[in-house]
């Protein structure tokens, strides 16, 4: 089975700061990262998917690492606005003990950006 | 083009009552997932389809819970005889194709099981 752990679970931080999150999982069952942003009311929004050991992704503030020899990913945001605010999930679509294509998520981490 | 949509967006239901949840995928999406977040805890996958067939339903939480998809596009989350435990956000995306590409989700149905 599967299990992504996120850390922290939430998060205040001040208009301007910088602040990562982490996502681990099990190296020897993963196929692909993911990592999608949640609004209250609203879709969750896919951010970045990545397979490879060393991937890194940039969307706007918003960047992402990925080790798949020991487990773990970064997502970073840099100079946090408010609307930044929300759950960051981390998903993982597992080798084994999954299906193709099904997504096992973390219980996110929930940022709170004060202007 | 258009998202995911799913319908309705909140559901109040008694104990005991049936409820019938719907999405509706993007067009051309092969793929389609429902997913459920209770309080407190993570997405919990629930059952995949790929066209019109379901390889995975390992997902569902008991057999008060079916799901079908007709003509490869809309889908359906039925339960039957509703808990209170089944109060959740029910999520449903869709992707090309199965794999480890990008799910697209819809905004959530949520339900409340009085």
């Amino acid at each position: 089975i599967l299990n992504v752990e996120q850390s922290p679970q939430s998060l205040h931080v001040q208009e301007g700061d910088s602040t990562n999150f982490t996502c681990s999982f099990p190296s020897s069952n993963f196929y692909a990262l993911h990592w999608y942003r949640w609004e209250t009311a609203k879709s969750p929004e896919a951010l970045f998917v990545m397979t490879l050991n060393g991937d890194e992704k940039k969307k706007g503030r918003i960047s992402a690492t990925l080790n798949t020899k020991e487990g773990y990913s970064y997502l970073y945001i840099k100079g946090s606005q408010p609307e930044d605010s929300a759950t960051y999930l981390c998903a993982a679509n597992p080798v084994y003990g999954g299906s193709q294509g099904n997504l096992i998520f973390g219980k996110g981490t929930k940022l709170s950006v004060k202007p | 083009g258009a998202g995911v949509s799913q319908s309705p967006s909140n559901k109040v239901t008694e104990k005991g009552k049936d409820v019938e949840l719907r999405c509706d995928p993007i067009s051309g999406h092969t793929a389609l997932y429902w997913y459920r977040q209770s309080l407190g805890q993570g997405l919990e996958f629930l059952i995949y389809f790929q066209g019109n067939s379901a390889p995975d339903k390992s997902g569902l939480p008991s057999d008060r819970f079916s799901a079908e998809r007709t003509g490869g596009s809309v889908s359906t989350l039925t339960i039957q005889r509703t808990q209170q435990e089944d109060s959740a956000v029910y999520l449903c995306a869709s992707s090309l194709r199965t794999g480890p590409g990008t799910q697209y989700f819809g905004p959530g149905t949520r339900l409340l099981v009085l």
